[in-house]
């Protein structure tokens, strides 16, 4: 069945250091992929989507480029801030349902 | 106003009791769903519905039922709590006229089973 990877955590930064977060996918045909973030004590928010290959997902200085070769969707940002201290979860559509990954906790220190 | 609501935020039972949480939504979507959070596990479906009349097992349905009162309510019943059940538990919805089909997600009710 589709399923969703996504590197373990927690991964620690400076403030306005680079980060990425890596995401694989399997899954049958081209579904849409999506980041949604989860700040402290919160439900989860739709950080970025793309419906298709070589689309690039944006919002907030996040990025993340739907790659069908690599089946990948891999998180970035250039500079962090603390406020990005949150869990990231990577997600695929299938059948109408989000699978979603374990997620990534991502602490950002001043 | 938040428009996915979710009672309550916490709670705590004993063993064998029966709960129900409670889903809420002002967007006027007709799909709606429960997940449970563990660490480590991310989301696991529980239940879903794409209208009132429409109810689908998830994931991992054993130990739970649920009612679609109406469009805009969706609740899940625990009939017999067991520890292993403690968790925190989402309702989400999604409007199926969008593209693709992203859903918006309730603050959660933290649920613990002693």
């Amino acid at each position: 069945g589709d399923s969703v990877t996504q590197m373990e955590g927690p991964v620690t930064l400076s403030e306005e250091a680079f980060l990425t977060i890596n995401c694989t996918y399997t899954a049958t045909g081209y579904p849409s992929l999506f980041w949604y973030v989860q700040y402290p004590g919160e439900g989860l928010q739709l950080l970025l989507k793309a419906t298709k290959a070589d689309d690039k997902g944006s919002n907030k200085g996040f990025e993340a480029t739907y790659r069908k070769e690599t089946t990948s969707f891999h998180l970035e940002k250039g500079s962090v801030q603390v406020s990005d201290s949150a869990v990231y979860f990577c997600a695929l559509d299938s059948s109408y349902k989000l699978i979603f990954g374990s997620g990534t906790r991502l602490l950002v220190r001043p | 106003d938040a428009d996915v609501t979710q009672t309550p935020r916490n709670r705590i039972t004993k063993t064998g009791k029966r709960i129900m949480l409670e889903c809420s939504q002002t967007k006027g979507h007709d799909r709606m769903y429960w997940y449970r959070q563990d660490p480590g596990l991310g989301l696991r479906l529980i239940y879903y519905s794409f209208d009132v009349k429409d109810i689908n097992k998830g994931e991992i349905s054993d130990g739970y039922s649920v009612s679609r009162q109406a469009q805009a309510k969706f609740s899940l019943s625990l009939e017999s709590a067991i520890p292993n059940q403690t968790a925190l538990y989402f309702c989400a919805t999604s409007d199926p006229t969008g593209n693709p089909y992203e859903q918006y997600f309730g603050p959660g009710t933290r649920l613990t089973v002693t």
